[in-house]
């Protein structure tokens, strides 16, 4: 079975920063990664599909990058509404989440 | 409006059942694969399994392999989650979810989630 490690597990920043979350994959994915975010209470929201391809209505400021076992999700900006956990996803295996709070 | 629903969720004893549902509106329900994830209390996601649009293929993770069992109902839009031999670690909120074609299995519609609490 393919792991998928996700790290930090947890993170703080400011608004305005820019925050980096990374998934390792433990054989070549290719580009087979995707990007959630989830706030308490509320169910999983898909943010990025493929590696790099943005959901529709999800705004800019959120990317995605990579390939083969090493991928990458950024938040150019961070906005109040993006203290959240976010979790990479291959089929049936999840990262462990990365859980983003207020500095 | 594109919506899943899941409901049959509450308190059951180990070692008991429970069937969930979900029910689906707002699109082709029988065009996608479907599954179910759960989240157990303060822990991360954790697939549960997903069937093919006409059910013909089902998967289950291993932890709830011969346990639970994944269905669908294209006629009546509806998902479902047979689970049996219910445990403690079972206990956990059920979302299904609709995964989006041609990707990684991209879970790009999520149900509000039903609870499953096994106690006894």
């Amino acid at each position: 079975d393919i792991q998928m490690t996700q790290s930090p597990s947890s993170l703080s920043a400011s608004l305005g920063d820019r925050v980096t979350i990374t998934c390792q994959a433990s054989q070549d994915i290719s580009r087979s990664l995707n990007w959630y975010q989830q706030k308490p209470g509320k169910a999983p929201k898909l943010l990025i599909y493929d590696a790099s391809n943005l959901e529709a209505g999800v705004p800019s400021r959120f990317s995605g990058s990579g390939s083969g076992t090493d991928f990458t999700f950024t938040i150019s900006s961070l906005q109040p509404e993006d203290f959240a956990t976010y979790y990479c996803q291959r089929y049936g295996t999840f990262g462990q989440g990365t859980k983003v709070d207020i500095k | 409006e594109v919506q899943l629903l899941e409901s049959g969720g509450g308190l059951v004893q180990p070692g008991g059942s429970l069937r969930l549902s979900c029910a689906a509106s707002g699109f082709t329900f029988s065009s996608y694969w479907m599954s179910w994830v759960r989240q157990a209390p303060g822990k991360g996601l954790e697939w549960v399994a997903n069937i093919k649009e006409d059910g013909s293929d089902k998967y289950h993770a291993d932890s709830v392999k011969g346990r639970f069992t994944i269905s669908r109902d294209n006629a009546r839009n509806s998902l479902y989650l047979q689970m049996n031999s219910l445990r403690a670690e079972d206990t956990a909120v059920y979302y299904c979810a609709r995964e989006a074609v041609g990707t990684a299995s991209a879970f790009n519609i999520w149900g509000q989630g039903t609870t499953v609490v096994v106690s006894s």
